[in-house]
């Protein structure tokens, strides 16, 4: 079974650029969650779709970020303009939704490493 | 709202030894997941073990175990008989089924395991 892909591995942009990351969750796999990870820190969460939807962008910095599911499937996340302190690793997850049951795994791809300087 | 805390920065344990990784969480959830997530120096995150809060019995998943104490509020995990490979950061994380089933990730621990 194919994992979470994720697109570009590595990048490194200036100050007030833009960037955009590509995810595609593991098939059949309806929710997909953004996560950002700063150095030393847990993931934080960015985002959470279910299938086109957004269930949860009460963290994401609306001003610079945005994030789309078009069709339920794969995702992108888009930083303009990119500051200092967005350095990161982007990380995309997916995990297949169980109504009610908390137990449903989350599986992340390998992530974005965003470096802006 | 949900809170993890895993107040061990860093550990070491010898190789062969066993070594327990502490995680105690804040929920008003009745039912909830708790899980742990291994993150090596290349950067993946490869899920380790699942407790659910229902669950009477504590995980376990080969040489990994949960120690479970709802009352405390805590979910420790227990690695057995170390290895080197398990030289990491590791994750303990929190799902609760309403608030949208979001997930909350706490601040990791290093572990550290010497020859």
């Amino acid at each position: 079974e194919a994992g979470v892909a994720q697109s570009p591995r590595y990048k490194i942009i200036e100050k007030r650029q833009s960037v955009a990351f590509w995810c595609n969750p593991i098939s059949g796999h309806a929710t997909l969650y953004w996560y950002q990870q700063i150095l030393g820190q847990g993931p934080k969460l960015l985002i959470q779709f279910q299938n086109n939807g957004v269930v949860d962008d009460s963290q994401l910095p609306k001003d610079r970020f945005s994030a789309e599911r078009l069709k339920g499937v794969d995702s992108t996340l888009k930083i303009q303009p990119a500051k200092l302190e967005d350095s990161a690793v982007y990380l995309c997850a997916s995990s297949f939704p169980r109504q009610g049951r908390p137990g449903n795994t989350i599986y992340f791809g390998e992530g974005s490493w965003l470096t802006v300087v | 709202a949900q809170k993890i805390t895993q107040t061990q920065p860093g550990m070491f344990v010898q190789e062969k030894e066993a070594v327990t990784l502490d995680c105690t969480y804040d929920t008003s959830d009745q039912s909830y997941g708790l899980f742990w997530y291994k993150q090596p120096s290349s950067g993946e995150m490869i899920f380790l073990i699942y407790q659910g809060s229902y669950d009477e019995q504590n995980a376990t998943e080969g040489r990994y175990s949960l120690n479970f104490q709802k009352a405390r509020k805590s979910a420790n995990l227990v690695i057995s008989a170390s290895q080197l490979g398990d030289s990491a950061m590791y994750f303990c994380a929190m799902r609760e089924v309403t608030n949208a089933g979001k997930s909350t990730f706490g601040d990791g621990t290093t572990l550290t395991v010497k020859p």
